[in-house]
């Protein structure tokens, strides 16, 4: 079965501190990958996606890039935080090659810039 | 631009209530809907997924119809337990490559 998992869950961090998230998923091959962002009073907003190694789509402009280095691996970075950048993020992957397919998420990861 | 809206933003019923959800959506080409339900401080757990070309999907005490033409989504529980309480979220799937467009959520308390 497949399993998606994401670290760390809960991040404090400083004011222009870097950022590393990383979600790698397990039991499946070329998943697209995403990753959202819930902010309070907001819905879920796509940040990134990727179709595969080293292919990323940003959706909005932001401090914010994403990399995949290895098939099931997605890793989203700052290099300096800003406080906007608070919120809950959550990883989620999808089978590629298909539209009606579902999509699964990770468990998110609170970060909280101060 | 396709915009997804949930109401109501907030529910509070007594267990055993069935209840109904909705969901509406500005562009109705879509490929799917989704609902999902969020635990506080938790992730996404997929509930229900409905093809553009489906009318509804029913799952245990759950069903979902899509009125594409007309953009709109409910969410049916039946015979709701307090542990139904949680958030409930619609996205739709509009791009080839899977990214969803989410509504803000129904958040659904169910009292003992």
């Amino acid at each position: 079965s497949q399993t998606i998992h994401q670290w760390p869950a809960t991040l404090v961090q400083p004011v222009g501190s870097p950022l590393s998230l990383e979600c790698t998923v397990e039991g499946t091959s070329n998943p697209n990958l995403y990753w959202y962002r819930q902010a309070a009073g907001r819905g879920l907003q796509l940040l990134f996606y990727s179709v595969g190694i080293g292919q990323i789509s940003s959706e909005v402009p932001q401090n914010l890039s994403a990399s995949r280095p290895q098939d099931r691996q997605f890793i989203l970075s700052s290099k300096k935080l800003l406080l906007s950048d608070s919120g809950f993020y959550l990883c989620a992957w999808g089978r590629a090659g298909t539209v009606n397919t579902e999509a699964f998420f990770g468990q998110g990861t609170r970060l909280t810039v101060v | 631009k396709q915009e997804v809206t949930q109401i109501p933003a907030a529910l509070s019923v007594p267990e055993g209530e069935n209840l109904v959800l909705n969901c509406s959506f500005t562009d109705s080409a879509i490929y799917n809907l989704q609902w999902f339900r969020q635990d506080p401080g938790k992730g996404l757990t997929s509930l229900l997924l409905i093809q553009s070309s489906q009318r509804e999907q029913t799952s245990g005490r759950l069903n979902a119809s899509l009125d594409k033409s007309s953009g709109r989504s409910t969410l049916y529980i039946a015979a709701s337990q307090p542990g139904d309480s949680a958030t409930y979220l619609c996205a739709v799937e509009q791009g080839s490559q899977g990214n969803l467009i989410f509504g803000k959520g129904t958040k659904l308390s169910v009292k003992p």
